[in-house]
């Protein structure tokens, strides 16, 4: 089945300094990826929308500065927080859209990144 | 805009018994899929089951099924013989496809605990 892995699976930074999260496709090409925060036991908040070769579609009130997203190619898309703060800390998410199937057959998620700015 | 609302934060079952997880949308698409998600423990998100809007027949995977009453908006998830394993947090979601199609919008989640 499809797979995306997520790297790295949980993070430790100082306060101040960036961190870059990569999201792979293994085995399909995704045209489109999706960035999620995730608070313990809340629901997914989706930050951006990631399109190979194009900007990336931020949501309303996340700082595309802040977050600087980049897909250069169908397999792999990259979430940068940079001068990152302890606020920052969370749970990372990303999740790809199959080129093949356009996500009918649901998306296929990554294992996520937990991140802890100190 | 979308919404998907999952009116049970938490709920419990005993293994092996039938439990029912609540959904609700809001939208004014006629061309869209439902999905349940489960999160467990480790966090990573699978899927459980999907549902098109445009098929009258409810969608089944082996211990899983849905309710899917498009007129009411409303899209259940159905649990049978329920595991240890089944323990996690299920996400209803909703999908437009066509135009503009492709972002998810989730519920808020119910925690789910199957006890032996």
């Amino acid at each position: 089945g499809a797979v995306v892995s997520q790297h790295p699976s949980w993070v430790i930074c100082k306060s101040g300094t960036s961190v870059k999260i990569e999201c792979r496709s293994l085995d399909f090409q995704a045209t489109t990826m999706f960035w999620y925060r995730q608070f313990p036991k809340q629901s997914l908040m989706l930050m951006a929308t990631s399109n190979e070769g194009s900007k990336a579609t931020y949501e309303q009130g996340v700082e595309k500065d802040k977050f600087l997203i980049n897909h250069a190619s169908l397999t792999l898309s990259t979430l940068t927080v940079t001068s990152a703060h302890p606020e920052d800390s969370s749970f990372y998410i990303c999740s790809a859209r199959d080129m093949v199937t356009g996500g009918l057959n649901g998306y296929t998620f990554g294992s996520g990144t937990r991140l802890t700015v100190v | 805009a979308q919404t998907v609302t999952q009116s049970q934060p938490e709920m419990s079952v005993q293994e092996a018994e039938t439990v029912t997880l609540s959904c609700t949308y809001d939208t004014s698409e006629s061309n869209y899929y439902l999905f349940w998600y489960k999160q467990p423990p480790s966090r990573q998100m699978i899927l459980v089951i999907r549902q098109e809007a445009y098929k009258q027949q409810n969608a089944t995977e082996n211990r899983f099924s849905v309710n899917f009453q498009k007129a009411a908006k409303s899209f259940s998830l159905k649990i049978s013989d329920s595991q240890l394993g089944d323990t996690a947090m299920y996400f209803c979601a909703f999908m437009k496809i066509g135009t503009n199609a492709g972002k998810s919008t989730f519920g808020d989640g119910t925690t789910l605990t199957v006890k032996p």
